[in-house]
């Protein structure tokens, strides 16, 4: 079975400074999808940024950036010039590839504080 | 934008009572989650639904739960018995093509509270 991890329940950040939320994942299977989700206290889901497992180049989203080590299954975020909407939980997911339609495993979140 | 809507937001209920959570996915999509979270802890899935029958379940999704998009365009969860334990956070999910790439697209989520 799939699981995801995160060692970080908790992080905080300077704003405008960077932060790394960490993410590690286990799978036998070779074709899925990491995604970092963004969940404010309004609690709607956002997806931030994703990253196809064949892929060795890390994925970006503008401020977001990942670094993907798949031998590792090490999955971290890298928030740049972090900024107080940054502030939020953080889940790392995974779900497999292909083209049925599957379920996304969520890992158990990182709560961020951003300080003024 | 087109986005996910869940109504209500809060909803309170007593042990026993039946309660049922609607989604309106977005509109052209046709595949068809639900996830919940219990406080504190992290997201998880129960069901999955396309062409109008379940496509997969977890454990959690005993036969207490039901799922049924009655009308073409709403998408709900049905708890029939609520538990102390069933509460938590409910969101919906949507997308329109398969494909493990795919953005799932959530709803804001239904607070379920079981008194």
């Amino acid at each position: 079975a799939q699981t995801v991890t995160q060692s970080q329940p908790e992080m905080s950040v300077q704003e405008a400074e960077t932060v790394t939320l960490s993410c590690t994942y286990d799978t036998s299977e070779s074709d899925y999808y990491l995604f970092w989700y963004k969940q404010p206290p309004s609690r709607q889901m956002i997806l931030v940024i994703r990253q196809e497992a064949y892929k060795q180049q890390n994925a970006t989203e503008n401020r977001f950036s990942v670094n993907f080590q798949k031998a590792a299954k090490s999955f971290s975020l890298k928030i740049s010039d972090s900024q107080l909407g940054d502030a939020a939980m953080y889940f790392c997911a995974y779900r497999r590839g292909g083209t049925s339609y599957d379920k996304v495993i969520f890992g158990p979140g990182t709560s961020l504080s951003v300080i003024p | 934008e087109p986005e996910v809507t869940q109504t209500p937001s809060h909803q309170v209920t007593q042990m026993g009572q039946e309660v049922i959570l609607r989604c309106v996915p977005i509109s052209n999509h046709l595949y068809f989650y639900w996830y919940r979270q219990i406080l504190g802890q992290k997201v998880e899935f129960l069901v999955s639904f396309y062409n109008n029958e379940i496509s997969e379940k977890s454990e959690i999704f005993d036969d207490q739960f039901s799922v049924e998009r009655p009308d073409g365009s709403n998408f709900t969860l049905k708890i029939r018995s609520t538990k102390l334990e069933d509460s938590a956070m409910y969101f919906c999910a949507s997308e329109r093509y398969p494909g493990g790439g795919n953005e799932q697209f959530f709803g804001p989520g239904t607070r379920l509270t079981v008194l």
